[in-house]
C-alpha cells in the first residue's frame, strides 16, 4: 500500500534549469494538486488536477507547468527554476467519491533548492 | 480575495484542552477543514465541516458558524505528540481549490 509517492525528496539545481517533481498515487483518486510551502506562507496552491487531461491554475501558477496524461501521475516542471521557487513542494489526492474532495493525502515532500 | 486569520503560535500543557480560532474571508466558500503537521512531515487531514456545527473524532472537534465566518480547532486531553502546526483551510468552490491558513504552531509542555 504505497499511497502518495514523490520523487526525488531532495534536489538542488541552479538557476535557468528545467527541473520535474514525479507524485505518483496507487489509490486511483481523481484529484490530484501540488502545494509549494514556504516559512510566513503556509501551503499554496500551484496546479490542481480534476482527472486525466484536466488541470487548472491555483492561487501560485506562474513558472510552472503540469501534465496528466495517467490517473495515477501529475508531475510538476519548473520550466526555468529560479531562486523564488526554493521551496517544499507537496503533491496530493482527494477522491470526492470517498469523502469530500477537501479530504485531501499528502505526499512526503520534495525539498528543492534552486542557486 | 480570500484570507484566514490565525493565531500564529499557542502554548498548552499535557492532559489541558486547548482552542485554536479561525476567522476566514473568501468569495464561493465551501466549508472549512483543519489539517495536521508536523515539524519536517506532511499535512494530515483532520476535520471538514461544510455545515454550522461540530464535528467530533476522538480528542478533536471541529466546529463552523457560516453566518461569523469563523470556526475553531478543539483539542482535548493534550498529549506530547500533538505538538505540531495546524492549519484552517477553506474551500473554495467544489473543485477542492484549497486555501491554507498561514498555521498555528501548537507547543504542548509536559
Amino acid at each position: 500500500d504505497a499511497g502518495i509517492t514523490q520523487s526525488p525528496r531532495y534536489k538542488i539545481t541552479e538557476t535557468g534549469r528545467q527541473v520535474t517533481l514525479m507524485c505518483h498515487q496507487t489509490w486511483s483518486h481523481s484529484y490530484m494538486f501540488w502545494y509549494r510551502q514556504d516559512l510566513g506562507h503556509g501551503l499554496r496552491l500551484i496546479y490542481y488536477s480534476a482527472a486525466a487531461d484536466i488541470t487548472d491554475k491555483g492561487e501560485v501558477p506562474d513558472g510552472y507547468v503540469v501534465s496528466r496524461s495517467k490517473t495515477e501521475n501529475f508531475p510538476l516542471t519548473l520550466e526555468s527554476a529560479t531562486r523564488s521557487q526554493t521551496s517544499v513542494y507537496f503533491c496530493a489526492s482527494s477522491d470526492p467519491l470517498q469523502g469530500a474532495v477537501y479530504e485531501q493525502y499528502f505526499g512526503p515532500g520534495t525539498r528543492l533548492t534552486v542557486t | 480575495g480570500q484570507s484566514l486569520e490565525q493565531p500564529s503560535e499557542v502554548t498548552a500543557v499535557e492532559g489541558a484542552i486547548v482552542q485554536i480560532n479561525c476567522t476566514y474571508q473568501t468569495s464561493g466558500f465551501y466549508g472549512l477543514s483543519w489539517y495536521q503537521q508536523h515539524d519536517g512531515g506532511a499535512p494530515t487531514f483532520l476535520s471538514y465541516n461544510a455545515l454550522d456545527g461540530l464535528e467530533e473524532t476522538g480528542r478533536f472537534s471541529s466546529f463552523l458558524s457560516r453566518s461569523d465566518s469563523y470556526g475553531y480547532l478543539l483539542l482535548q486531553e493534550l498529549q506530547m505528540k500533538d505538538s505540531a502546526s495546524y492549519f484552517c483551510v477553506c474551500g473554495k468552490g467544489s473543485q477542492g481549490n484549497l486555501i491554507f491558513g498561514k498555521g498555528t504552531k501548537l507547543s504542548v509542555k509536559p
